[in-house]
């Protein structure tokens, strides 16, 4: 069974930094490309980062681009999020997950909550 | 970017009737190296991770009701629960995999 488990949120003030992890237990963790999703509170999901497999291929929502980092360790089976610069929008419960061949998300953490306030 | 509008933002139906939500892009997600549409729908409970139920839009996943369906194509999609149950009640969304990746904003389900 796979088993993914975020860690690394918190409280952080605005123009702050955070790194989350994604610990993944369960698969063969370097041949799956992962995601991070948030949802802010009260809000709908939205797709935060990807990274390919080998972590070659990374790729990222236009209202974190250049601000967030996604980065991965093969060896650990762990994925991370580098967040630069955060903003009081960056509000939100992340989660990690893996993306099927098909490029959907079939296996989800539990999620960390982030949140960005003075 | 691809953008995708569920309708109704909320919906009440009885138990044992029939729910239905749709979901429309703004451009096609039919993806023709595989002839199928890449749109996925999900589950969402309070303290809960997202549950994939529907994959290249009509395609259940394993262990999913069979209750539950998805139809469509192109820009315009379905998802319907045959016979609502209470433990259906969530927030569904849709979800496009064609173009990296958007969600819809979300259909609040109750009884």
């Amino acid at each position: 069974e796979v088993q993914l488990v975020e860690s690394g949120g918190g409280l952080v003030q605005p123009g702050g930094s955070l790194r989350l992890s994604c610990a993944a237990s369960g698969l063969t963790f370097s041949t799956y490309a992962m995601s991070w999703v948030r949802q802010a509170p009260g809000k709908g999901l939205e797709w935060v980062s990807a990274i390919s497999g080998s972590g070659t291929n990374t790729y990222y929502g236009a209202s974190v681009r250049g601000r967030f980092t996604i980065s991965r360790d093969n060896s650990r089976s762990t994925l991370y999020l580098q967040m630069n610069g955060l903003r009081a929008e960056d509000t939100a419960l992340y989660y990690c997950a893996t993306e099927t061949s098909r490029m959907d998300f079939d296996s989800w953490g539990q999620g960390t909550l982030v949140t960005v306030s003075s | 970017d691809i953008v995708l509008t569920q309708s109704p933002d909320s919906l009440a139906v009885s138990l044992g009737e029939r729910a239905t939500i749709n979901c429309k892009s703004s451009q096609s997600v039919f993806h023709s190296s595989y002839n199928k549409n890449s749109l996925s729908w999900y589950q969402l409970k309070p303290g809960q991770p997202p549950k994939l139920l529907i994959h290249w839009a009509s395609t259940r996943e394993s262990g999913v009701p069979d209750r539950f369906s998805g139809s469509g194509s192109g820009t315009d999609f379905t998802l319907t629960i045959s016979s609502l149950q209470a433990e259906d009640v969530a927030v569904y969304y849709c979800h496009q995999y064609y173009s990296t990746h958007t969600f819809g904003q979300g259909t609040k389900l109750e009884i």
